[in-house]
């Protein structure tokens, strides 16, 4: 079980350009959750999809930010136009199909860095 | 929503010593309760959690305690070691929310040999 794979681990952009970063949950989770780490500050919670599915996105930018989980591959979040306070890590976390109190297991993080 | 507020933001204590982190939650209809801990760079890893049918639960030198009628949960990590140095976060998940936790702001804790 390779637990939650997120890729790349870092990514520089310059101002304006687009970041994705994916994100593959755990073999068998069908739940995708994504959080943004400012440095120095707590976990924000983003998004969360299940396949094909965006169920909750109260946490999203109303402009520029976008998320998809398909039904073939990973989950991916997307950022057009790029400024320096999306500089930030991204974790994704993944859990089971029942709902409900289970574990999140987290991924390793993509850390954007924009100049 | 709901809101999940954590204090202190920074604890400081000296090796052999315990620690205490103290979360409140707004949310009556919030059912679970994880505690993550992040080293420097590195991914929020659970250490322990608790549900709301539960008061209190221990493993080894953690033991998290729930108070339900007042919304609040602590986590107590007893004889402190410099590994123990990390960020600690707690939350709290609503089961009608799917699995979606609300993080607190995070308790740097550092550890003094």
């Amino acid at each position: 079980n390779a637990g939650v794979m997120q890729n790349p681990r870092h990514l520089v952009r310059r101002r304006g350009q687009e970041a994705r970063l994916r994100c593959s949950p755990v073999k068998g989770h069908s739940h995708v959750y994504w959080y943004r780490q400012l440095p120095e500050e707590g976990l924000k919670f983003m998004v969360y999809l299940q396949k094909e599915n965006i169920i909750d996105e109260s946490g999203m930018p109303k402009e520029r930010f976008s998320a998809e989980f398909p039904k073939e591959g990973p989950s991916i979040l997307r950022i057009q136009q790029v400024v320096r306070g999306d500089s930030a890590a991204y974790f994704c976390a993944s859990s089971p199909p029942t709902t409900g109190a289970n574990v999140l297991t987290f991924g390793a993080g993509s850390r954007l860095t924009v100049l | 929503g709901e809101n999940v507020e954590q204090h202190p933001s920074t604890l400081s204590v000296q090796e052999g010593d315990s620690a205490v982190i103290k979360c409140t939650y707004s949310d009556s209809a919030s059912n679970y309760f994880p505690w993550y801990k992040q080293e420097l760079g590195k991914r929020p890893q659970l250490i322990i959690d608790i549900r709301s049918n539960v008061g209190e639960k221990k493993d080894q030198r953690i033991a998290v305690t729930l108070n339900k009628t007042a919304k609040h949960f602590s986590l107590h990590i007893t004889e402190t070691q410099p590994e123990d140095s990390a960020v600690y976060f707690c939350a709290a998940s609503i089961k009608a929310a799917g699995n979606k936790l609300t993080f607190g702001g995070g308790t740097r804790v550092l550890v003094k040999p």
